[in-house]
């Protein structure tokens, strides 16, 4: 059974970057997926951010700022979404999600801006 | 502005059923696909069924398959989550979500509220 596992805790402080990372398993390849991120603040349903598979193949949800961008390292297997110029709402859960067969969330990654 | 709400939720029995229902305006209902996602107290997002736009394709997640149903009628812009046999375990607040597409794959682009389901004697 494919797993998505991201860290459940990152930090960064209000103008940084954030680099949240989401790693596939083994037997699963992130070069053959779209990742899609969403952002969930506390007491908030989850709101889409982006997808991205490659430079040529990614999209940004309606209304999210360009600060929000994903990459992949192929060679960790794993999936990216940067977030720039950190802010306080910036603070929130953030899950990423493949389709391997259906649908699969990571455990998700509680942001704090510090 | 989309809108989904989720209504239906409430406090169950074990062994008991609910159904939820999500109304939908400000878009073309007919032309996405739809799903349900919950989220358990503490924990992360769990996708637990989908539909296509015509209602053809059904999905569900192991965790539910054969206990859930879900379904759709595009005349009333209204998707359903029918729950039997319903556990502790399926006590969570459960979205729904409009997908980007007809097909059952793509982003979830649009999240309802929720509606809370506890399952307990």
């Amino acid at each position: 059974q494919p797993v998505l596992t991201q860290p459940p805790t990152s930090s960064a402080s209000p103008g940084e970057s954030a680099r949240l990372t989401c790693t596939l398993s083994s037997e699963i390849d992130v070069a053959n997926y779209k990742v899609f991120w969403y952002q969930q603040r506390p007491g908030s349903p989850p709101r889409y951010l982006l997808y991205y598979h490659s430079e040529s193949d990614r999209g940004q949800g309606s209304g999210v700022p360009s600060r929000f961008s994903g990459s992949k390292d192929s060679s960790a297997n794993t999936a990216i979404l940067l977030i720039s110029g950190l802010q306080s709402d910036d603070e929130a859960d953030y899950y990423c999600m493949i389709w391997p067969s259906n649908v699969l969330f990571g455990g998700g990654t509680k942001l704090t801006v510090l | 502005e989309v809108d989904l709400l989720e209504s239906g939720g409430g406090l169950v029995q074990p062994g008991g059923s609910l159904r939820l229902s999500c109304a939908v305006s400000r878009f073309s209902f007919y032309d996405y696909a739809m799903a349900w996602v919950r989220q358990a107290p503490g924990k992360g997002l769990e996708w637990v069924s989908g539909i296509t736009n015509s209602g053809a394709n059904t999905y569900y997640a192991d965790s539910v398959i054969h206990r859930f149903t879900i379904s759709r009628d595009n005349s009333r812009n209204m998707v359903f989550l029918q729950m039997n046999s319903l556990t502790a375990e399926d006590t969570a607040v459960y979205f729904c979500a409009k997908l980007g597409s007809p097909s059952f794959f793509g982003a979830f682009d649009v999240w309802g509220q929720g509606t809370v389901v506890t399952v307990s004697s």
